[in-house]
C-alpha cells in the first residue's frame, strides 16, 4: 500500500511567519506534487518535482517555494505567510515509470490557518 | 490545455437511488481520466481511472464510469446510493506528459436517509 504522510493535520500560524509543510512517501516514487484546495476552486497545483533537486512551477507558485533533497521527501515553504494562504494543502506522489496513466496518491492534507 | 468540468457542485440523492456525477473533459488527444473521492478531513482516494483499455471502468465501492468520446464525458455512476457515499468527488485528467493532473472543482454528494 502506498503511504503518503504529511507532517501536520492542522497548523495555525501568524502573518509573516515562515511555514514549512513536510511530505513523505514510502513507495520510491519519482514524482511529487503540492496542491492547495479551496472551496469552489478544486485542487490547484503549486509545484511539482520529478526528481531529487528538480522542481517545476505549477499554476499558482507565487508566495511558495519547495525543496526536494531526498527522493522520499518534498517540502513546501511559505516564506512569509499571508492570510490568503489559509487553505488545505495536499501532497501527492506518483511513480514516473508508467507515464501518463499512473495514479497520483494523496496524503491526508494539512489545514493551514494564517492569522 | 486540458481541463475537466464537473456539472453541479452539489448533488443530493436518496439512499438507494442512482448516483450520477457528471464530468466533461476538454482534450485534443485521447485523455487519461480519473475519479477521486474525498471524505471529510481526509486526502483524496482513487475511485477509478480510464486509460483506454475499456470504455466502461469499474472502481471501488460499487462505482463505475463510462468514457464516451463522442460526448467528451466520463460520468460517474452507482446504482444504489449508500449513506457512506456522502463525500466530495473530483474528476481529473492527466496531461500528455503526465506531470500534471487537472482537477474539476468537485461535486459534493449528500445522501438523504
Amino acid at each position: 500500500d502506498v503511504k503518503v504522510t504529511q507532517s501536520s493535520r492542522y497548523l495555525v500560524k501568524r502573518t509573516g511567519e515562515k511555514v514549512f509543510l513536510e511530505c513523505v512517501q514510502d513507495m520510491d516514487h519519482e514524482n511529487m506534487f503540492w496542491y492547495r484546495q479551496d472551496p469552489g476552486l478544486g485542487l490547484r497545483l503549486i509545484y511539482f518535482s520529478y526528481d531529487v533537486k528538480m522542481k517545476e512551477k505549477g499554476d499558482i507558485p507565487e508566495g511558495y517555494s519547495v525543496s526536494r533533497e531526498k527522493k522520499e521527501r518534498f517540502s513546501l515553504i511559505l516564506e512569509s505567510a499571508s492570510t490568503n494562504q489559509t487553505s488545505m494543502y495536499l501532497c501527492a506522489s506518483r511513480s514516473g515509470l508508467a507515464g501518463v496513466r499512473e495514479t497520483q496518491y494523496f496524503g491526508p492534507g494539512t489545514r493551514l490557518l494564517v492569522l | 490545455a486540458q481541463s475537466v468540468t464537473q456539472l453541479g457542485s452539489h448533488v443530493s440523492v436518496s439512499e438507494g437511488a442512482l448516483v450520477l456525477l457528471r464530468c466533461n473533459y476538454s482534450s485534443s488527444v485521447p485523455p487519461y481520466l480519473f475519479w477521486y473521492v474525498q471524505y471529510p478531513n481526509q486526502g483524496l482516494q482513487l475511485l477509478l481511472k480510464y486509460t483506454s483499455a475499456a470504455t466502461l471502468v469499474k472502481g471501488i465501492n460499487g462505482f463505475e464510469a463510462e468514457f464516451k468520446k463522442s460526448e467528451t464525458s466520463f460520468h460517474l455512476t452507482k446504482p444504489s446510493a449508500h449513506m457512506s457515499d456522502a463525500a466530495e468527488y473530483f474528476c481529473a485528467v492527466s496531461s500528455n506528459t503526465g506531470n500534471q493532473f487537472y482537477f474539476g472543482t468537485g461535486t459534493s454528494l449528500t445522501v438523504i436517509p
